[in-house]
Parts: C-alpha cells; structure tokens; sequence
C-alpha cells in the first residue's frame, strides 16, 4: 500500500528551464510534507518542506505546492541547473515535528548541459 | 566531519549469520531513527529513539531485528539469522526535535547489506 507515490521514475530537463517534480499521495492524516535530494552514494538531504496550512513555500530556485483537495504536491526547480541531477524524494507526516517520514519511491532528475 | 556517520558502509554475509551496524549520530541530536531502503524504493521507517529511549518500531521490524541507544549517542541496529529479504541499505538519522526545528532529518550515507 504506497501511500505516497511519485509516478514519474525519472525526468529530463534542459538547463535553465524548470523541473517540475510531483508527487501524490493517499492517507488524509498526512499534515506535512517533504522533499528530499539524493546523491549517489550519499544519504538523502532534505531541501524543503510545507505544512498543510500553506499552499506554496519557496526558497531560492525551490518552490513546493501543495493541493491538499487533489492530496498532491509539486517541487519546482527554477532555473535548473547541472547539480540539481539526483534522485528526488517526497516524504509525508502526520504533523510537524513528527519525523515518521513516509517516503516515496523517488524521481531521478537528470539536468542536460 | 561532524554528520552522521554510519559503519560498515556495506557488509557482505551468508545467510543465517548476524551483523550489526553501528550510527553515530551528530552529537547534539536527541532524535536517531533507522531506516531501511530496497532497490527501487523510497527509505522505510524502522525504530527511532529519543536519547536512550526507544519510543516506536515498525511492523517491518521482525524479532531477528534489535536496535539500542545505550547512552542516548550512537546506536546500534542489529540483525540475527540473516535471510536474503534483508538486503538492503540501512540508513540511520538524527535529529534536534524541541527545539524550534522543522523535523528535518539529517541521513547518514547508509550501510548497505548484501545477505548470500
């Protein structure tokens, strides 16, 4: 039971245009939302996150959205850049503070010079 | 270096033996979770402590799995009778929760598992 999924394995964006990553998921309870980058070889680090009293958070090239009636979410990368290919993953919790993250299966980003 | 680092990064055993992974934490975290990841998957929750405290365990946890925070610093995942399901990578975590943060978990790079 994938409770928060992320359909899409992986993407190509050109350089200097905008990825856009989404992300849906099932279980209502779900009140806060992360994403997470990584690496090869390296353990996920986290990049942005928004509670479900917002619709938007951004920070720099990173913007989360946050549709909580469709129950899904996006992470926009403007503009994209070589360094943003990684895998990206979206985490879910039952509230702030509470780190049970639920993860996604992720989406491998991939930036074309 | 001061994140979380986690030893062995990959051990290759037989099925049936015992291994133990070890996670030192950044050291003024009072929060270490375990997580377990699968090819193709995103990480699992295991178990995760406060200080010394083990507060929750996943169903995924069987009794062949045991982790302990003896002094509330590292921890230690240990995993008895290895079977082939248990490949994977571990990934500890930690955390400074009640202390205004976001819930935001640091990883270490993981130990990966590889079980004969």
């Amino acid at each position: 039971d994938q409770q928060v999924k992320q359909n899409s394995p992986s993407l190509s964006v050109q350089e200097g245009r905008i990825s856009i990553l989404n992300c849906d998921y099932t279980n209502s309870m779900f009140d806060y939302f992360l994403w997470y980058k990584k690496y090869p070889a390296e353990g996920p680090t986290f990049l942005i996150s928004i509670s479900s009293i917002k619709d938007k958070n951004e920070d720099g090239r990173f913007t989360v959205f946050l549709n909580k009636s469709a129950k899904h979410l996006s992470l926009h990368i403007v503009p994209s850049r070589p360094g943003d290919s990684a895998v990206y993953f979206c985490a879910a919790s039952p509230n702030f503070g509470n780190e049970k993250l639920t993860f996604g299966t992720g989406t491998r980003l991939t930036i074309i010079p | 270096d001061t994140g979380v680092s986690q030893d062995p990064r990959h051990k290759i055993t037989k099925r049936g033996q015992n291994v133990t992974f070890r996670c030192d934490p950044i050291s003024e975290h009072n929060r270490l979770y375990w997580y377990r990841q699968t090819l193709g998957q995103g990480p699992e929750f295991l178990t995760y402590f406060q200080n010394e405290a083990q507060l929750e365990k996943s169903r995924l946890l069987s009794d062949r799995f045991s982790a302990e925070r003896p002094k509330g610093s590292f921890s230690t995942l240990e995993i008895q009778r290895t079977e082939q399901g248990d490949s994977a990578m571990y990934l500890c975590a930690s955390s400074l929760f009640g202390q205004g943060d976001s819930g935001e978990l640091f990883f270490g790079e993981g130990s990966r598992l590889t079980v004969l």
